[in-house]
């Protein structure tokens, strides 16, 4: 079993849609969990980043951490085209290294 | 915001020779940055972990002696693809940590990526 795991997709929605991306995991040290955006051929793009649960909100994404469940979760209001990328999660305790997901792929058509 | 560098962006070479990739943190010092390799549709994979002032800590079942790491400066952090085979052929990408050593407030800073053809 993954530490992580993500749906890789591809996830396919019209613009102006609610889009809803999950990760689940297994090691419940984690503390600090981020969402990265990747444009194909381009680096990861810090999105969000948060720490043990709760909320967090920045414009159009909103993060979510159920330390209970193991979910984090990532909502983007208003999907546009521009949006479709592929967006990793991910995760780390303390000192340790960061843990990725596999990446969801958004396609938002028009 | 933070921003990390990467150069080449891409490269070419034949098979046998050596390749330097940079990875600079231009607007904030990283005592810790890190190495990754993504192949196509896939997630990114550590390498390894490069400390400014101590040899490179690496992932199981990646070789030292073909990816030399040197952490020169508190900004820039070199991976030396050595004697390059076709299946070296990969998008590495690099990221830095702005948290000072010992602490955890911050997370990683990914460059733009390289991508290295090995003919």
């Amino acid at each position: 079993q993954k530490e992580v795991e993500q749906d890789p997709g591809p996830l396919s929605v019209p613009e102006g849609a609610i889009v809803s991306l999950n990760c689940t995991y297994s090691n419940s040290a984690f503390q600090y969990f981020m969402w990265y955006r990747q444009y194909s051929r381009k680096g990861p793009e810090l999105l969000m980043y948060t720490y043990s649960s709760g909320n967090k909100e920045d414009g159009r994404f909103t993060a979510q951490v159920d330390k209970s469940s193991k979910y984090i979760s990532l909502f983007i209001r208003d999907s546009q085209p521009s949006d479709s990328a592929t967006y990793l999660c991910a995760m780390r305790s303390g000192f340790q290294k960061l843990v990725f997901g596999t990446g969801t792929r958004l396609l938002v058509s028009p | 915001g933070a921003v990390v560098s990467q150069h080449p962006s891409w490269v070419i070479c034949k098979s046998g020779t050596s390749v330097k990739i940079e990875c600079r943190s231009l607007d904030f010092q990283a005592t810790t940055m890190f190495w990754y390799r993504q192949f196509p549709k896939q997630s990114l994979m550590l390498m390894a972990t490069s400390n400014e002032g101590s040899k490179a800590t690496y992932e199981q079942g990646v070789e030292k002696d073909k990816f030399l790491i040197n952490h020169a400066s508190l900004t820039l952090s070199t991976l030396t693809v050595t004697s390059a085979h076709p299946e070296d052929s990969s998008f590495y990408i690099c990221s830095a940590d702005p948290g000072l050593a010992g602490t955890i407030q911050e997370t990683q800073y990914f460059g733009p990526g390289t991508r290295l053809l090995v003919l």
